[in-house]
């Protein structure tokens, strides 16, 4: 069966600090892979897609990037952390195949202080 | 852009009832919808998926109906128990496979289940 696994589960960083979150699949292969941000109140907005190694897609401009060093593997990243970077930030797969659903990670508490 | 709305933000309820929750979105060019559950601080579980050429799909106490030219959803609970206590959240996918749009959210109902 197929799994996603994200961590850190929670993560306080100051200001100014680096970060890496890692997203992996197990039990399928070539999957579309998200990068979501959840803000209270507003919703989920999508940050990063990608369909393959390497490809990337950026959904809204800002200080964070996505890599995917590998195929059931996604990064995000970011050189200096803003205040308005906290939040909660959930990985997602989903076959490429039709009416697949979107499977979540349980996510990463972000805490910038 | 496709616009995703769920009414009502907030529901409480007594133990026992059967409730609506209602999702509506504003482009009918949809591929399917599908509606989540987020228990707080966890990530989204898929529950039902409805390609849109159906009408309706079932899981155990959930049935969730698709009506894609009104582009509106809604999702049945039967029975109601505590342990549905928790966010509902409906999206709408345009293409197979997520694709560059990925899923459009709406921002969720959150439901309490009174014991």
């Amino acid at each position: 069966s197929q799994t996603i696994h994200q961590w850190p589960a929670t993560l306080v960083q100051p200001v100014g600090s680096p970060l890496s979150l890692e997203c992996t699949v197990e039990g399928t292969s070539n999957p579309n892979l998200y990068w979501y941000r959840q803000a209270a109140g507003r919703g989920l907005q999508l940050l990063f897609y990608s369909v393959g190694i390497g490809q990337i897609s950026s959904e809204v401009p800002q200080n964070l990037s996505a890599s995917r060093p590998q195929d059931r593997q996604f990064i995000l990243s970011s050189k200096k952390l803003l205040l308005s970077d906290s939040g909660f930030y959930l990985c997602a797969w989903i076959r490429t195949d039709r009416n697949s659903p979107l499977h979540f990670g349980n996510g990463t508490r972000l805490t910038v202080t | 852009k496709q616009e995703v709305t769920q009414i009502p933000a907030a529901l409480s309820v007594p133990e026992g009832e059967n409730l609506v929750l209602n999702c509506s979105f504003t482009d009918s060019a949809i591929y399917n919808l599908q509606w989540f559950r987020q228990d707080p601080g966890k990530g989204l579980t898929s529950l039902l998926l409805i390609q849109s050429s159906q009408r309706e799909q079932t899981s155990g106490r959930l049935n969730a109906s698709l009506d894609k030219s009104s582009g509106r959803s809604t999702l049945y609970i039967a029975a109601s128990q505590p342990g549905d206590s928790a966010t509902y959240l409906c999206a709408v996918s345009r293409y197979s496979g997520g694709g560059a749009d990925g899923l459009t959210f709406g921002k969720g109902t959150h439901l309490i289940i009174q014991p």
